[in-house]
């Protein structure tokens, strides 16, 4: 098991683009979450699936975001018209199915630079 | 509205000394806190939790200590190594799954 994995590693986009990056979350694992972190924050909280179902959505994710996963496996994350506040790590996280009191485990992240 | 913080953003400390990081919240309905670990170009590193019905929970060099009346955890590691350079998030949950951050400190272990 190679962990959590994440495509691309870094992501340079001019404004106005879409962009879709891609989590792999740990095989067992059927948590799979979405965290954006920007210089000096720490991670923030965007979305979460269990198995393919969206249970919840962060009021960061604007109507220009999209999160998927289509078949409980891995996720890929949208972002259309990019602007450059959408500039940050865009992280991945997955954890087992055992309440909310587990870890998560994370991914190295995407960071997307829109130009 | 910053429910996790983490006040001092960074921290030296000498190789074989104790290495003591801080971290406050706001939000009583916390119940599970967690500490991770973070090298540059990597993703944050699970390190140690703790639930909010114990006071302290250790593993290693590495002990987290809540203290619910304060709503303040902290995190010792004792012996300090070069390797524990890095920087340090402090998490919390109320059992919905998402996880609020601090904004992190970052740990210098001079050798």
């Amino acid at each position: 098991d190679t962990g959590v994995s994440q495509n691309p590693r870094h992501k340079i986009t001019k404004r106005g683009q879409n962009v879709t990056f891609r989590c792999d979350p740990i095989s067992e694992h059927n948590r799979l979450y979405w965290y954006r972190q920007t210089l000096g924050q720490g991670p923030e909280f965007l979305t979460y699936f269990q198995n393919e179902a969206q249970l919840e959505k962060s009021r960061l994710l604007s109507d220009r975001f999209s999160a998927e996963r289509p078949k409980g496996s891995f996720s890929t994350l949208e972002i259309q018209r990019t602007e450059q506040g959408d500039s940050a790590m865009y992280l991945c996280a997955s954890s087992y199915d055992r309440g909310p009191y587990n870890e998560q485990f994370f991914g190295p992240g995407t960071r997307l630079t829109v130009l | 509205d910053q429910q996790v913080k983490q006040n001092s953003p960074s921290l030296s400390v000498q190789e074989g000394r104790i290495s003591i990081l801080n971290c406050d919240y706001t939000n009583s309905m916390f119940d599970y806190f967690l500490w991770y670990k973070k090298y540059p170009a990597e993703g944050p590193t699970f390190l140690i939790s703790i639930s909010s019905i114990k006071d302290k929970n250790e593993d290693g060099r590495f002990t987290v200590f809540l203290n619910k009346s304060a709503k303040h955890l902290s995190l010792h590691i004792v012996p300090s190594q070069p390797g524990d350079s890095a920087v340090y998030f402090c998490a919390a949950t109320s059992g919905t799954y998402k996880y609020i951050f601090g904004t992190g400190t970052r740990l210098k272990v001079l050798a």
